[in-house]
């Protein structure tokens, strides 16, 4: 069964400053791997995702994710972080040649931005 | 565009009582899930659609019901309220056949006293 580990509940970064949460996966085959952002009292909004090819994907916002297979990893990264990026974000993993309505979350990492 | 619709946003329900959450999409896609979220533990899937007429369980279906007559309409059934019950559901859709990009609806806080 497909799992996905957040080991980060909350991380607190300056403005400006780089960024990088991390997830790691588990699930036998290929992973279909997604970032996702939640907003204050809001739903979730899709940032990037990985289905194949390059391992460095680029999402909206400015953030990218790098998929690892050795290390069983999809960590999520922005250069320089906006006071508008404080939110939750949640890592999640798809099974391929599963229903599309399948999608597993991690449990999320609350992500502070310090003035 | 409405996307997808929730409703109601905000219910309380004493423990024994039933009730309905409702979840519609006007975008024709054919994958609909029901997901709650608690503090701490993300999102859990509780049931997927994958088309009129097809359900399945995800990780946490005790407790609920879900039926898929229609393509737009995904509504979930709280049989017997729990206090365990008590979360943020939050219903979402998708048109792809592999995993692909969810679409949410904006979800429903349920207390359940």
């Amino acid at each position: 069964a497909q799992s996905v580990t957040q080991p980060d509940i909350h991380i607190t970064v300056s403005e400006g400053a780089s960024l990088e949460l991390r997830c790691n996966y588990s699930y036998g085959a290929t992973p279909y791997l997604f970032w996702y952002v939640q907003s204050p009292g809001q739903g979730l909004q899709l940032l990037l995702k990985y289905f194949s090819g390059d391992t460095l994907v680029q999402g909206i916002k400015g953030f990218e994710a790098e998929f690892k297979r050795s290390q069983s990893s999809f960590n999520l990264r922005k250069p320089s972080v906006h006071w508008s990026d404080a939110a939750e974000y949640f890592c999640a993993v798809g099974a391929k040649y599963s229903s599309a309505s399948k999608i597993i979350f991690g449990s999320g990492t609350r992500l502070s931005i310090r003035p | 565009n409405a996307g997808v619709t929730q409703t109601p946003k905000f219910q309380v329900l004493k423990t024994g009582q039933s009730m309905t959450l409702q979840c519609a999409q006007d975008m024709n896609h054919e994958y609909m899930s029901w997901y709650r979220q608690d503090p701490g533990m993300g999102l859990r899937l509780i049931h997927y659609s994958v088309g009129a007429g097809i359900t399945d369980q995800g990780e946490v279906p005790n407790g609920y019901n879900v039926s898929r007559s229609t393509t737009e309409d995904f509504p979930l059934r709280l049989l017997s309220a729990a206090p365990s019950q008590t979360s943020v559901y939050f219903c979402a859709s998708s048109t792809d056949r592999v995993p692909g990009e969810l679409f949410f609806g904006e979800g429903s806080r349920l207390t359940v006293l």
